[in-house]
Parts: structure tokens; C-alpha cells; sequence
């Protein structure tokens, strides 16, 4: 059962223009969502996270917006960069057992045009 | 700094041979310790996490098992290798909050 899931496996996107992730997830014990970059053969990276008591978060060119009710995470880049060619892991988190659950999703390629 | 080692960066072993692969952080103190596996075109699945030594817990029922006999030791190990084994095997450890990780390097292995 896929209780992280990220239904786009690739994206292209044009250099400057709004990239656009999305996210969806099943488990309502989910309290905080994370958005990981991965490059190949690196490790995932920490690039973005929002607690469920907020619906929106920001950081530099980065944003994610969370709709609980729809139990909907989103990530936007603006503008896109080439160097944002990566793959985006989202990620969602809740206490279990004395230690932090955290559930990633399949990822989505994104590519930035130049 | 936290810093996340792991080896080898690649390995190719054959069906049925055993398996060691090895994490080490600097930089920290009695870290949680997390083993992910990234198979082709899958996400991150979380096989084992660690919040102590000699402390193990497994996620997923597999042909895997963990060990950490030091506090920043974490080592994945399995007996006999099946071809479903292959993949990106990921260490991490809780980062300076507890919902946020961070990641080793990570290991590809090829079972053929």
C-alpha cells in the first residue's frame, strides 16, 4: 500500500518558468511532509519541509503548499534553473514507536530546459 | 558537521553470495541510524532503523538483517544474495530536527 504517492514520474519544464510537483497521501497520522532532491548515484538531500499546522511554506525559490483536506502536498520552483534537474522525493513523517516514520514517495524527474 | 560514510560506492556480486555493506557518521552522537533501498523505478523503501547500539528494527520482511555494534556503526548484511536484492541501498541518520534525515552517499549493488 502506497501511502506516499507521487503520480507524475517525469516533468519538463522551460529555464524560468514555475515547476510544479505533486504529492498525495492515504495516512491522516502523517504530521509532517518533506521534499527531498536526489541527483543519480548521490544521496537524497533535505531541500524543504512543512509541519501540518501550516499550509504553506517558503524558502528562496522554493515553495510547498499543503492542503490537509485533500491530503495534497505541492512543491513550486520559481524560477527553474537547469541545476534543478534532479529527482524530487516527497516524503511525509509521524511518530511511531519512539522514532520519527518517515514514508517517501516513488520521486519525479524533473528537467530543466535551458 | 554530520557526515554520513558508506562502502562500497559499487558492487557487483553474484546470486547466493553474502552480502556487507557499511555505514559510519562523524560529527554526532547517538544517532538514530536508518537503511533504505531504492530499487529501479521505486521510491525509498525503509528496511531497517537503529536508535542504539545492538537496537534493531526491521520495516519489511526480507532476506536482509542489520547490526550496529558501534554507535556510529550501522551495517547491512544478508547471507545470501537474491537478484531482488539489487538496488541503491541508502544510510541515514536523523537530522537537527526528527523529522529530517540526512543521507549517505549510498551503495549501488548489481546481483547477477
Amino acid at each position: 500500500d502506497q501511502q506516499v504517492k507521487q503520480n507524475s514520474p517525469s516533468l519538463s519544464v522551460q529555464e524560468g518558468r514555475i515547476s510544479i510537483l505533486n504529492c498525495d497521501y492515504t495516512n491522516s497520522m502523517f504530521d509532517y511532509f518533506l521534499w527531498y532532491k536526489k541527483y543519480p548515484a548521490e544521496g537524497p538531500t533535505f531541500l524543504i519541509s512543512i509541519s501540518s499546522i501550516k499550509d504553506k511554506n517558503e524558502d528562496g525559490r522554493f515553495t510547498v503548499f499543503l492542503n490537509k483536506s485533500a491530503k495534497h502536498l505541492s512543491l513550486h520552483i520559481v524560477p527553474s534553473q537547469p541545476g534543478d534537474s534532479a529527482v524530487y522525493f516527497c516524503a511525509a513523517s509521524y511518530l511511531s514507536g519512539g522514532y520519527q516514520k518517515v514514508t517517501f514517495g516513488t520521486g519525479t524527474k524533473l528537467q530543466v530546459i535551458p | 558537521s554530520q557526515t554520513i560514510h558508506q562502502w562500497p560506492a559499487t558492487l557487483v556480486q553474484p546470486v547466493g553470495s553474502p552480502l556487507s555493506l557499511e555505514c559510519t557518521v562523524e560529527g554526532t552522537s547517538n544517532p538514530n541510524l536508518y537503511w533504505y533501498r531504492q530499487a529501479a523505478g521505486r521510491g525509498l523503501q525503509l528496511l531497517f532503523y537503529s536508535v542504539g547500539i545492538g537496537q534493531i528494527s526491521s520495516e519489511v520482511p526480507q532476506n536482509l538483517s542489520a547490526s550496529r555494534p558501534q554507535d556510529r556503526q550501522f551495517i547491512l548484511s544478508s547471507k545470501k544474495l537474491l537478484l531482488s536484492d539489487s538496488g541503491f541501498y541508502l544510510c541515514a541518520l536523523t537530522g537537527l530536527t526528527p523529522y529530517e534525515q540526512y543521507f549517505g552517499p549510498g551503495t549501488r549493488l548489481t546481483v547477477t
